[in-house]
């Protein structure tokens, strides 16, 4: 497939948990973006990958909360020891920067990832 | 900081009326600018986005929008509603400088027959 592909798209997991959300970015695109939808709200950034710079983890909201880019393609999101409000949707996205800057270029998301945490 | 205000977290309009979805940007900064929509379940579509040229954006779907920098607005708007216009859309932004993109709250369309 050619767009962004996000797994699992639903996990359910208790209270205390470490999880585990997968995404593979469109090939060739060296921006990738994790953000997090909580019902009715805005997307919440997370952190920011760009080719071989260090990310940009400063929207991680604590230190359960870690990401690693592999290769330059796919990433993981880990969330360690679950708590309930760690509910949301995750979103991954990624972008193909034309000037070398990645903010003047759209985002291609993926369909996200439901996290359940009971 | 920046930050990015949609008036109206929901909007109804009838189906072959005029849609109208507030954005407004906080910045001293010209910025660049993007209306996405997202359909149930799925993950975010752009619609259109304005990057300092034309100041009205022609998107998909027959949605366009106007950069107004002495009203640090950017809003979105379509002729005649259809039914599968039905969806959330939110308004982003970024900076030329920066890294990042701020998105806000979104505002839910429900488009009645």
């Amino acid at each position: 497939g050619a767009g962004v592909s996000q797994s699992p798209s639903n996990k359910v997991t208790e209270k205390g948990k470490d999880v585990e959300l997968r995404c593979d970015p469109i090939s060739g695109h060296t921006a990738l973006y994790w953000y997090r939808q909580s019902l009715g709200q805005g997307l919440e950034f997370l952190i920011y990958f760009q080719g071989n710079s260090a990310p940009d983890k400063s929207g991680l909201p604590s230190d359960r909360f870690s990401a690693e880019r592999t290769g330059g393609s796919v990433s993981t999101l880990t969330i360690q020891r679950t708590q309930q409000e760690d509910s949301a949707v995750y979103l991954c996205a990624s972008s193909y920067p034309r000037t070398g800057s990645a903010v003047d270029s759209p985002l291609h998301f993926g369909n996200g990832t439901r996290l359940t945490v009971t | 900081a920046q930050s990015v205000t949609q008036l109206g977290s929901h909007v109804s309009v009838s189906e072959g009326a005029l849609v109208l979805l507030r954005c407004n940007y906080s910045s001293s900064v010209p910025p660049y600018l993007f209306w996405y929509v997202q359909y149930p379940n799925q993950g975010l579509q752009l619609l259109l986005k304005y990057t300092s040229a034309a100041t009205l954006v022609k998107g998909i779907n027959g949605f366009e929008a106007e950069f107004k920098k002495s009203e640090t607005s950017f809003h979105l708007t379509k002729p005649s509603a259809h039914m599968s216009d039905a969806a959330e859309y939110f308004c982003a932004v970024s900076y030329p400088a920066g890294q990042n993109f701020v998105f806000g709250p979104g505002t839910r369309l429900s488009v009645l027959p």
